[in-house]
């Protein structure tokens, strides 16, 4: 199975700062790599797909990039309502059959500085 | 407007089963992957199965394996998970969510509000 490292598990930060999370894969998943964002007592939102593309509706102060096993979320100048937990989850299948199962990081908290 | 809503959480005894469910609208559900994904307490997200839009492929999580069921009415745009053997590592928010992959999964785009089951004796 495919496990997923994220770092840091929190971080403080103030309204303004660039922000930046990373993931690592512990094997090569390509670009199958996606963000997500969750807000306390809320349902997972998602941000980032295939390492870099931003789902509609998302503000363009999130970015994603990376590939293979390493991957980061950036988020340029942190506003208020980004102060919450946010996910990777690889969707890597793999070429060999064997069917497809995804897993998720064990999450970064945004908090306020 | 996609629209996932989750039920049947609650509360059971380690052993019992709990069927969750999930009414979809907004969209076309036949032609999506659906899945269930968990949290527990506190934690963070367990990815729980997959299904295809024609229920020919599903996939499961290891821990769950042989002790949950997932599937579909698609007549009926409603997802579901029996959930038999239940133990107390299984209590969590069940999310269920659609996902926007084709021919395999890709992202979760859409998910419930989630429903609670807590295993206790």
């Amino acid at each position: 199975d495919i496990q997923m490292t994220q770092s840091p598990s929190s971080l403080s930060a103030s309204v303004g700062d660039r922000v930046i999370i990373t993931c690592r894969a512990s094997q090569n998943i390509a670009t199958y790599l996606n963000w997500y964002q969750q807000k306390a007592g809320r349902a997972p939102k998602l941000l980032i797909y295939a390492a870099s593309s931003l789902q509609s509706g998302v503000p363009s102060r999130f970015s994603g990039s990376g590939s293979g096993t390493e991957f980061t979320l950036t988020i340029t100048s942190l506003q208020p309502e980004d102060f919450a937990s946010y996910y990777c989850q690889q969707s890597f299948t793999p070429s060999s059959g064997g069917g497809h199962t995804t897993s998720f990081g064990g999450g970064t908290r945004v908090e306020i500085k | 407007q996609v629209h996932l809503v989750e039920s049947g959480g609650g509360l059971v005894k380690p052993g019992g089963s709990l069927r969750l469910s999930c009414a979809a609208s907004g969209f076309a559900f036949n032609e999506y992957y659906m899945t269930w994904i968990r949290q527990a307490p506190g934690k963070g997200l367990e990815w729980v199965s997959y299904i295809s839009s024609s229920s020919s492929i599903i996939y499961y999580a290891d821990s769950v394996k042989s002790r949950f069921t997932i599937s579909r009415d698609n007549a009926k745009n409603s997802l579901y998970l029996q959930m038999n053997s239940l133990r107390a590592d299984d209590t969590a928010v069940y999310y269920c969510g659609r996902d926007f992959g084709d021919v395999v999964p890709a992202a979760i785009d859409h998910w419930g509000q989630g429903t609670l089951v807590t295993v206790s004796s």
